[in-house]
């Protein structure tokens, strides 16, 4: 099946410590996205990545970096720089508008769940 | 200015009736599409409907329409028959041909279903 996957779907971490979070697609879509998200809000763009080893800052990138090393893979890493990291963090994928057509969304993985301690 | 704006943090609706959640957007882009999704409690986002600028019709899928008013830049869901599984949060979306890639969100709405 195709899909998005985000490992873990809970983490925990100490004040102060970096902290990658996975996020792999096997779509074949080159764009791919990450969002935060707070309670009881919408979300919010921190990074997204049109194709490999490209990528542009949303947002809210301030505190967080990126790699787009291959298609299937767009890990995001939350430094310690980040004020309050604490929230759900969703990663997501779609094709090329130009090629979307009338079926056209984005796809998104369940999430994690980071809370720092 | 922002791009999708819902005005109703939270709606209540009785079970089997329907209810409309509402969006406007903001795009001087003649080119665009439109979105809903549903987040459950658990967190995972649902794509629910899609209606593209240039369509003529309102999209529709099974329960779910999408009222699509071009001139008055709005595109509100419309839930029929509501069923106690449809409380979540909804969010409508935006992408424009322009910025091509990028998603633009809103806030969401809760949609209670009272039995």
């Amino acid at each position: 099946d195709g899909g998005i996957t985000q490992s873990p779907k809970y983490l925990f971490r100490k004040e102060g410590q970096n902290v990658t979070l996975s996020c792999e697609q096997n779509l074949n879509h080159d764009a791919m996205y990450w969002y935060r998200q707070d309670p009881g809000q919408g979300l919010r763009l921190i990074y997204y990545s049109q194709i490999v080893n490209d990528f542009q800052k949303g947002d809210i990138a301030e505190g967080y970096s990126v790699s787009r090393e291959k298609k299937e893979s767009f890990p995001l890493t939350v430094t310690s720089a980040q004020k309050n990291p604490t929230a759900f963090y969703l990663c997501a994928s779609s094709i090329p508008w130009r090629l979307a057509g009338e079926r056209d969304t984005q796809y998104f993985g369940p999430g994690t769940r980071l809370t720092v301690l | 200015a922002q791009k999708i704006t819902q005005t109703q943090p939270g709606m209540f609706v009785q079970e089997k009736e329907a209810v409309t959640l509402d969006c406007t957007y903001d795009t001087s882009d003649p080119s665009y599409g439109l979105f809903w999704y549903k987040q459950p409690s658990s967190g995972e986002m649902i794509f629910l409907i899609y209606q593209g600028s240039y369509d003529q019709q309102n999209a529709t899928e099974g329960r779910y329409s999408l009222n699509f008013q071009k001139a008055r830049k709005s595109a509100n869901l419309v839930i029929s028959a509501s069923q106690l599984g449809d409380s979540a949060m909804y969010f409508c979306a935006m992408r424009e041909g322009i910025t091509g890639n990028q998603f633009y969100f809103g806030t969401g709405t809760s949609l209670t279903v009272i039995p």
